[in-house]
């Protein structure tokens, strides 16, 4: 069974400086993929950035880029010119396509709060 | 905002009774998966539905049943309710087979007492 480990319950950053948050996961899987979901008070889960495995470039959207260590089974999530309103749980997931019994499932983590001050 | 709706967005229920949660896909897709939510936890995997039936299943007692509609909207019920069943359901919307992106419901966050 997938496993995905967030080892850090609570981290926080001052207002334009960068963040870094851990995920570890476990599978022995070669073919999936990797998510960090935002979960602001709202409640909504939100989707921050995915990579594929199969691509060894690591991906980035705007201010929000991963560090994916295929071999280490490692996904870090990295926030530069962190702002107020990325305060939020942050949640590492894990999926493998069409994964034994056909379904289509996402494995989560415990998640990481972020704080973000002023 | 995503275009997945779920109702109600919150609700009580008295222990023993049953519920029934519904939820609204994105346009285009075709899978509807449900999570359970417990505070201060990742989601939990409960079912998956596509094409009307279930695709999957997590580590939940068969109370915990679910419907798909011709739509591709969803409904979840969970009969004989426990406390433990108090938390966060999210609903989320995809295409199977497709980019592996899901959209997210608000929730609906029930309290079982």
């Amino acid at each position: 069974a997938q496993t995905v480990t967030q080892s850090q319950p609570e981290m926080s950053v001052q207002e334009a400086e960068t963040v870094t948050l851990s995920c570890t996961y476990d599978t022995s899987e070669n073919n999936y993929y990797l998510f960090w979901y935002k979960q602001p008070p709202s409640r909504q889960m939100i989707l921050v950035i995915r990579q594929e495995a199969y691509k060894q470039q690591n991906a980035t959207e705007n201010r929000f880029s991963v560090n994916f260590q295929k071999a280490a089974k490692s996904f870090s999530l990295k926030i530069s010119d962190s702002q107020l309103g990325d305060t939020a749980m942050y949640f590492c997931a894990f999926m493998n396509p069409l994964g034994r019994g056909g379904s289509e499932k996402l494995v989560f983590g415990k998640g990481t709060k972020l704080t973000v001050n002023p | 905002e995503t275009g997945v709706t779920q109702s109600p967005t919150h609700l009580i229920k008295t222990r023993g009774q049953q519920v029934t949660l519904r939820c609204s896909s994105q346009s285009g897709h075709n899978t509807v998966s449900w999570y359970q939510q417990a505070l201060g936890q990742g989601p939990q995997f409960i079912f998956q539905y596509y094409r009307e039936e279930e695709n999957g299943r997590g580590n939940f007692p068969p109370r915990f049943s679910g419907l798909q509609f011709p739509n591709y909207s969803s409904e979840l019920n969970v009969n004989a309710l426990e406390l433990d069943d108090s938390a966060l359901y999210l609903c989320a919307s995809s295409f199977f087979g497709g980019v592996a992106e899901a959209f997210f419901g608000q929730g609906t966050r029930l309290t079982v007492v």
